[in-house]
């Protein structure tokens, strides 16, 4: 399968507790992006990298929450000291560029988040 | 601010019809525009897109229609079928800032009829 894959699919945890989650873009695909998404809307969009360049993060990208990629393949989310409002759909999508063409982002399954 | 909004949360359509799913934008900014279709636990599936210097783009089935005059765009679906049932999202961005973030509306639900 050559889709955007994300693990773990579900993850509970408590409240305080540090989460991680990776996901494996589509092979060549240069860019890379986390979103979330609450129950009946839309996902919102979190930070993006091009390669192993972190280049846009949203305001809603706490400093609780880190991402990296660091060989410009799979990348983790990581988020501490995870709070109930934390909980939801954390969504990865990879593109490639394709010079002044939009470039099409691909979603993955999705890993959701319960802390309890 | 930048949004992308939806004017209708749920559409029941009778399998074999045609749907119609409209979505406005509110910041003229947003230039390319692409539609999702998002099944119950999956994540979100890429049907089409347009950028704004196009006003119809048609794939299988599937039409969308941007008026940039009014801000709006429409996912039309043909002989809509009950594999179609799901939500729908329109997202969009500015193409050329260098910002890659897709801005959702809220979706439709789709509901097809036997």
């Amino acid at each position: 399968d050559t889709g955007v894959s994300q693990n773990p699919r579900h993850k509970i945890t408590k409240r305080g507790q540090n989460v991680t989650f990776r996901c494996d873009p589509i092979s060549e695909h240069n860019r890379l992006y986390w979103y979330r998404q609450t129950l009946g809307q839309g996902p919102e969009f979190l930070t993006y990298f091009q390669n192993e360049a972190q280049l846009e993060k949203s305001r809603l990208l706490s400093d609780r929450f880190s991402a990296e990629r660091p060989k410009g393949s799979f990348s983790t989310l990581e988020i501490q000291r995870t709070e109930q409002g934390d909980s939801a759909m954390y969504l990865c999508a990879s593109s490639l560029e394709r010079g002044t063409m939009g470039d099409t982002q691909y979603f993955g399954p999705g890993t959701r988040l319960t802390v309890l | 601010g930048e949004s992308v909004g939806l004017h209708l949360p749920t559409l029941s359509v009778q399998e074999g019809d045609n749907s119609i799913i409209n979505c406005a934008y509110s910041n003229s900014a947003s230039d390319y525009f692409i539609w999702y279709k998002q099944e119950s636990g999956k994540g979100p599936q890429f049907i089409i897109d347009i950028r704004s210097n196009m006003d119809k783009r048609q794939g299988q089935r599937v039409t969308v229609l941007l008026n940039k005059t009014v801000k709006h765009l429409s996912l039309q679906i043909a002989a809509t079928q009950p594999g179609d049932s799901a939500v729908y999202f329109c997202a969009g961005r500015p193409m050329d800032t260098g910002r890659r973030a897709l801005t959702f509306g809220s979706g439709t639900r789709l509901q097809v009829q036997p």
